[in-house]
């Protein structure tokens, strides 16, 4: 069955700092894949999102980068960390090409940007 | 572009009772997909019913049924005979056809279910 792994949990990063948050996606080949950012009570936006390696597509100007180096493996990273990028990030993937195929997500990592 | 609209306030509902999640949409696509999820306070995101542009039929999964009405650009899920495990946060989104179309979210519903 295919499952999907998200990592860490929860991260406390000083300002200015690196981010390297991975994405991980077993039982299934050439998946397309996405990085969600949750603001505190609020919707989804989209970040990032990649169709296969190498392929990488911005949703919204940032400061945060995406990285797709194998099949299975989603990175999302920043240089230096800023307050705004607190929140809930979540990775996910899309079983098929069809519309009626939603998305199964991880279960989110949690930073705080102090 | 494809819009989501979730305008309620959060939700009170008593245990066993029924309620309604309000979802309108916007697109130019015929072909369309209409999804809802729940978010607990773990965070994780937990998929419950699919609606199809083109289904006659409104879907059921279980306790969850999608009020479809496509005139009027409304997915509604309800949730019958209500649970306290139900209180959490619900999410309306969209996704057109297409291999590249993105997933489109609302802004969430906060549901809360009394004893």
């Amino acid at each position: 069955s295919q499952t999907i792994h998200q990592w860490p949990a929860t991260l406390v990063q000083p300002v200015g700092s690196p981010l390297s948050l991975e994405c991980t996606v077993e039982g299934t080949s050439n998946p397309n894949l996405y990085w969600y950012r949750q603001a505190a009570g609020r919707g989804l936006q989209l970040l990032f999102y990649s169709v296969g390696i190498g392929q990488i597509s911005s949703e919204v100007p940032q400061n945060l980068s995406a990285s797709r180096p194998q099949d299975r493996q989603f990175i999302l990273s920043s240089k230096k960390l800023l307050l705004s990028d607190s929140g809930f990030y979540l990775c996910a993937w899309r079983r098929g090409l069809g519309v009626d195929y939603g998305y199964t997500f991880g279960s989110g990592t949690r930073l705080t940007v102090v | 572009a494809q819009k989501i609209t979730q305008t309620q306030p959060g939700m009170f509902v008593q245990e066993k009772e029924a309620v309604t999640l309000d979802c309108t949409y916007d697109t130019s696509d015929q072909s369309y997909g209409l999804f809802w999820y729940k978010q607990p306070s773990s965070g994780e995101m937990i998929f419950l019913i699919y609606q199809g542009s083109y289904d006659e039929q409104n879907a059921t999964e279980g306790r969850y049924s999608l009020n479809f009405q496509k005139a009027r650009k409304s997915a509604n899920l309800v949730i019958s005979a209500s649970q306290l495990g139900d209180s959490a946060m619900y999410f309306c989104a969209m996704r057109s056809s297409g291999a590249n179309s993105k997933l489109t979210f609302g802004k969430g519903i906060t549901l809360s279910v009394r004893p």
